[in-house]
């Protein structure tokens, strides 16, 4: 089946404590992107990539990492992660970056 | 900058009422324009798309027409169902290719529709 994965999906954690959100999809996409979703916000872009070993900020990239070292996966880190980075994290991945995005179930994260 | 705006929620219809929510969008260029739905605990799902002036998407009974001249995509449907009851999201891409934010994906704020029997 087709799909983009996401884990952990639930993650309680403190101030501080380093933690990476995984994101693999199976499609062979080019295109893949983290979002984060705020009540009364919508979803923001935080990074994307448009292919292996090429990644690029989107409009909330501070306090987060990537990387894209495979085709198929697309790790978010938060190195020191803030109370302001709890929120619901949504990966996408598109075959081209002009073509539908797919979204995975998404990481509920709180941060202590 | 590109910018996405929805009407405020939450909506609640009862079983078989017409839905609309509004959407409206500021872009530069010729933007394609998405909804997507989040049923609860979700991850967002493509609903309908158009990728240019004056297509209309439609999927699952409901529509929405690309308006430049209003820069408007409307989302309606003419008989709701409780199966509805989710979180609809409008979005638009950019539309210029080469440009930083090709590809990105600008949301608007999400609209809860609630169905009841």
């Amino acid at each position: 089946e087709a799909q983009v994965t996401q884990n952990p999906r639930y993650l309680i954690t403190v101030t501080g404590k380093k933690l990476t959100v995984t994101c693999s999809q199976n499609m062979n996409h080019e295109y893949m992107s983290w979002y984060r979703q705020d009540p009364g916000l919508g979803l923001r872009q935080i990074y994307y990539s448009m292919n292996v070993e090429v990644t690029d900020k989107g409009d909330v990239p501070e306090g987060y990492k990537v990387s894209r070292k495979e085709k198929r996966n697309f790790p978010l880190i938060l190195e020191s992660p803030s109370p302001n980075q709890t929120s619901l994290y949504f990966c996408a991945s598109s075959l081209m970056i002009q073509e539908t995005q797919y979204f995975g179930p998404g990481t509920r994260l709180l941060v202590l | 900058g590109d910018s996405v705006t929805q009407m405020e929620g939450p909506v609640t219809l009862s079983e078989e009422a017409f839905l609309t929510i509004n959407c409206t969008y500021t872009a530069t260029g010729y933007p394609s324009l998405f909804w997507y739905v989040q049923y609860p605990g979700e991850g967002l799902q493509l609903l309908l798309k158009a990728t240019k002036a004056d297509d209309k998407g439609s999927n699952k009974g409901f529509e929405a027409t690309y308006r430049k001249e209003t820069t408007s995509f409307h989302l309606e449907k003419g008989s709701v169902q409780v199966s509805d009851s989710a979180v609809y999201f409008c979005a638009l891409r950019a539309g210029t290719a080469g440009g930083t934010s090709y590809g990105k994906l600008t949301f608007g704020q999400g609209t809860i529709l609630t169905v009841h029997p």
